[in-house]
């Protein structure tokens, strides 16, 4: 079957860095996609990983590893509006995106 | 980008009543879907909006309950049939705009609240 993980809550320090860390078994991959979702509002989206690799935008940096369905979204410099969830979601051989239940990430001063 | 305008944004319903959300995008988009996020879970794909033929549902959910329109390249509904307070959710408009692996863009949602 398919299936994403991702742990359902994590707490970090304003100005540190956290690593949210995803792993997906989908049928056939196509992509792995974070969105970060403020409570309340619609999904937004912060990265799309297809090869193996770090990529850096800004804070925020999504890595992939293909060969063990394994991604991480890594946050530097926290800051109080980084108080989200943090969806995972892997596309798959249909171009469906399956999504994972989300990191409720925490930030405290 | 895209711009996508969701409404209502939230309403609060009878039991056994219908309600029809409406998804407004300032440009024309080939992939429209429908999202269902109960609290605290995962987002769970509806439907695909399929603009001049019927949706194409995903599993568990059937055109009886959650009828889709989709007229045009801007705009779509999707219905709440005959709803139990199981069906409180937020309901979600995406699009996608370019190729099949492009970033989905969402509206900002639909709070239902069945009583």
């Amino acid at each position: 079957g398919q299936n994403i993980d991702q742990p359902t809550e994590m707490t970090a320090t304003e100005g540190a860095i956290v690593q949210i860390n995803c792993t997906y078994q989908t049928s056939g991959f196509n992509g792995l996609f974070w969105y970060q979702q403020h409570a309340g509002e619609a999904p937004t989206f912060l990265s799309y990983n297809v090869l193996d690799g770090l990529e850096e935008k800004g804070r925020f940096s999504s890595f992939l590893s293909r060969s063990k369905g394994y991604s991480y979204l890594l946050l530097k410099e926290l800051q109080m509006k980084d108080s989200a969830s943090y969806l995972c979601a892997s596309m798959d051989s249909n171009y469906q995106l399956i999504w994972g239940a989300g990191t409720k990430l925490i930030i405290k001063p | 980008s895209a711009v996508i305008s969701q409404k209502p944004s939230r309403d609060i319903c009878q039991r056994g009543t219908s309600l029809t959300i409406q998804c407004q995008v300032d440009s024309q988009v080939t992939m429209m879907f429908w999202y269902r996020q109960q609290p605290g879970q995962s987002l769970t794909l509806i439907a695909t909006a399929n603009q001049g033929s019927e949706a194409t549902y995903e599993s568990g959910f059937v055109i009886d309950k959650f009828p889709i329109s989709r007229p045009n390249l801007t705009f779509s509904t999707l219905t709440v049939s005959n709803m139990s307070p199981e069906d409180s959710s937020i309901y979600l408009c995406s699009v996608r705009t370019s190729g099949d692996t492009g970033e989905l863009f969402f509206g900002e949602g639909s709070r239902l609240t069945v009583l």
